[in-house]
């Protein structure tokens, strides 16, 4: 069964840092480009980043350029975002998600993070 | 960046009856090379991660009731669900993944009449 599991969403205040990381599980995690998409509340899907299968290439939405930055470890089968000088508007849902369309589509479930004082 | 934009942003729809939802994009998302367009549409639901229901505008995912199918190209898409479900009632997005940034539209609402 194929599996993406998100952790590290929690709390945080504004200028703040938080590192999310996602484990996949039941494909091959290391053959598809990953990406992080977040929902903020009552707002519609926004895309953050991807990342290529070997690390090698990594895209950003401007909004979160030179504050947030996707890696990717193969042999742990994880996927990171690593979150600094975090803002409110950056509070959301922030889902990991495999960034293939004829391959497999698979999501996580979501971890949510809030940025609040 | 594209911009996706999707219309109507919310729909009614009767049990059993045809719904469609349309998106355009600001350029073009028909590949010159590949001939493919890089046009893709999720449904969303409360507490659930976005579901894929079509990708290259009109190939449906594995799983996916043949009710939803999607046409277009170039810039002008359309999702149509043929046969409305009670369980259809979800939000709707477009999404390109012509070139980053990956832009999705700001979603369709749909609801039973």
């Amino acid at each position: 069964e194929v599996q993406l599991v998100e952790s590290g969403g929690g709390l945080v205040q504004p200028g703040g840092s938080l590192r999310l990381s996602c484990a996949a599980s039941g494909f091959t995690f290391s053959n598809y480009w990953m990406r992080w998409v977040r929902q903020a509340p009552g707002k519609g899907l926004e895309w953050l980043a991807n990342i290529k299968q070997d690390g090698s290439e990594k895209n950003y939405v401007d909004s979160v350029k030179g504050r947030f930055t996707i890696s990717r470890d193969n042999a742990q089968n994880s996927l990171y975002l690593q979150m600094n000088s975090l803002r409110a508007e950056d509070t959301a849902i922030y889902y990991c998600a495999s960034d293939s369309y004829s391959l497999g589509a698979y999501w996580g479930q979501g971890t949510l993070v809030t940025v609040s004082s | 960046d594209i911009v996706m934009t999707q219309s109507p942003g919310s729909l009614a729809v009767s049990l059993g009856e045809r719904a469609t939802i349309n998106c355009k994009s600001s350029q073009s998302v028909l590949s010159s090379s590949t001939n493919k367009n890089y046009l893709a549409w999720y449904q969303h639901k409360p507490g659930q991660p976005p579901k894929l229901l079509i990708y290259w505008a009109s190939n449906r995912e594995s799983g996916v009731p043949d009710r939803f199918s999607g046409s277009g190209s170039g810039t002008d898409f359309t999702l149509t669900i043929s046969s409305l479900q009670a369980e259809d009632v979800a939000v709707y997005y477009c999404q390109h993944y012509y070139t980053t940034p990956q832009t999705f539209g700001q979603g369709t609402k749909l609801e039973i009449k």
